[in-house]
């Protein structure tokens, strides 16, 4: 399967730590770049390979990756961390691309 | 800075064909090295890519769509597009173009997104 499976929601209190995980075969063999997108704004990458954050992303996001599951993690949660979260991958191909279901972050 | 910018009708009638293109600025897209991406995302729905092309023309596009969709690229414009053959109302959605960072699989510039509406 091509798909990767990611929680509809989660919350995490302000200032505490928050993983979202993304499931599919295809992480078996590629791994999961991530993206933040707030609400009528186009997606922004937080985490891709291994776990490098591109320039001015801040450091209390972080990616791992195990077996068929990757992991997008927040540690010390803010208000401007709520937004929808997508993982992303090659397929089984290497040459197309799929997204995760997305994740809807709440900070309460 | 790199910025793409996404233009074309907004309000398509269906079984016509949805058309766009990307104008890119600060890179050059026969720089090599990246593929120039379009991806959609429907009204409160996820992302979906649609498909990605190299500045040789070599494309690549999502199964689901591959029998509607074709892209090219004008590299004297420094500008790439998107035909979306026999449209209905399912391809009503924002449609972003992005910059696909091929060694990492990533897409790590986007347009700010169009809303095409497909409608008669």
């Amino acid at each position: 399967s091509s798909e990767l499976t990611q929680d509809p929601a989660v919350s995490v209190a302000l200032g505490q730590t928050v993983r979202i995980t993304c499931q599919g075969d295809s992480l078996r063999s590629y791994y999961a770049s991530w993206y933040q997108q707030k609400p009528g704004q186009a997606p922004v990458l937080v985490i891709y390979g291994k776990n490098n954050r591109p320039s001015g992303v801040p450091d209390r996001f972080s990616g791992s990756s195990s077996g068929n599951t990757a992991s997008l993690t927040i540690t010390g949660a803010q208000a401007e961390d709520e937004s929808d979260y997508y993982c992303n991958s090659r397929d089984s191909s290497g040459n197309h691309y799929v997204f995760g279901t997305g994740t809807k972050v709440t900070v309460l | 800075q790199v910025q793409l910018q996404e233009s074309g009708p907004g309000l398509v009638k269906p079984s016509q064909t949805l058309s766009l293109t990307c104008t890119v600025s600060g890179d050059s897209i026969s720089s090599g090295g990246y593929y120039w991406s379009w991806i959609r995302q429907h009204p409160g729905k996820g992302l979906e890519w649609i498909g990605n092309i190299y500045y040789s023309g070599s494309a690549y596009y999502n199964p689901s769509l591959k029998s509607r969709v074709t892209m090219s690229v004008d590299t004297s414009e420094n500008q790439f597009s998107l035909n979306l053959s026999s449209v209905t109302a399912a391809d009503t959605a924002v449609y972003y173009c992005a910059r696909d960072l091929t060694a990492w699989g990533v897409f790590d510039y986007w347009g700010q997104g169009t809303l095409v509406t497909v409608s008669s």
